[in-house]
């Protein structure tokens, strides 16, 4: 059973501060992880995506993977009030068949 | 054109009707996927079409019929719901490709549909 594991939270961050959310993934065949954010009533919005053992930066956000751990995670540098929302760790395996964590509901404190 | 569109936006509907979601988009991509999303909980995988051809079909209930009429276009045929089948119906697309940094998928806004 391919799993993919996310604390569901609410993970409290202060505006400002660096939000850092966290997924493993079971499955060592994975080869693409991907990081939505979802807003309630929304669909799901690609901000991150990393293939590669790294760091992967695009503006306030950056992507680490350690494929050694099964580890990926997200971080939000300066953290607004519009960050509030739901992110869900995706990963892809073989059969470019997509597999979800269940989330982690970020709340920006102003 | 980066967008994945679906029609209609809400749809209410009783036990006994007939009714078709509709997706389309204009990327290019080859893999379109259907996902059903209850409150509170990640996107459930449904049915995957690649290359126009049906490649993974959940065990969804026959209630639930997918149809692909060209690379740009995936339809989702619905006929006696359930209540309990009530929930967000996301599209998504992807390039088919074997370089893995072609993988993303993109995600419409989703039909919101109530089943009465």
């Amino acid at each position: 059973q391919k799993e993919v594991e996310q604390n569901s939270g609410p993970l409290s961050v202060p505006e400002g501060a660096i939000a850092s959310l966290n997924c493993t993934y079971s499955d060592r065949g994975s080869q693409s992880f991907f990081w939505y954010r979802q807003y309630s009533g929304k669909s799901p919005e690609l901000i991150m995506f990393i293939y590669s053992n790294g760091d992967k930066e695009d503006g306030r956000f950056t992507a680490q993977l350690n494929k050694a751990s099964q580890y990926v995670s997200l971080l939000i540098r300066d953290s607004q009030p519009s960050d509030s929302a739901t992110y869900l760790c995706a990963v892809t395996d073989r059969d470019d068949k997509i597999i979800f964590g269940k989330g982690t509901r970020l709340h920006i404190l102003p | 054109d980066t967008e994945v569109t679906q029609t209609p936006k809400h749809l209410v509907m009783g036990m006994t009707n007939k009714k078709s979601l509709k997706c389309e988009q204009h990327m290019g991509h080859r893999a379109m996927y259907w996902y059903k999303q209850k409150a509170k909980k990640p996107p459930e995988l449904m049915f995957v079409y690649s290359y126009e051809k049906l490649s993974i079909n959940e065990s969804v209930p026959s209630r639930f019929s997918p149809e692909c009429p060209n690379s740009s276009l995936l339809n989702l045929h619905l006929h006696a719901l359930q209540p309990e089948d009530s929930a967000l119906y996301l599209c998504a697309s992807s390039h088919q490709s074997q370089r893995i940094s072609y993988n993303e998928q993109f995600f419409g806004p989703g039909t919101r549909l109530t089943v009465l």
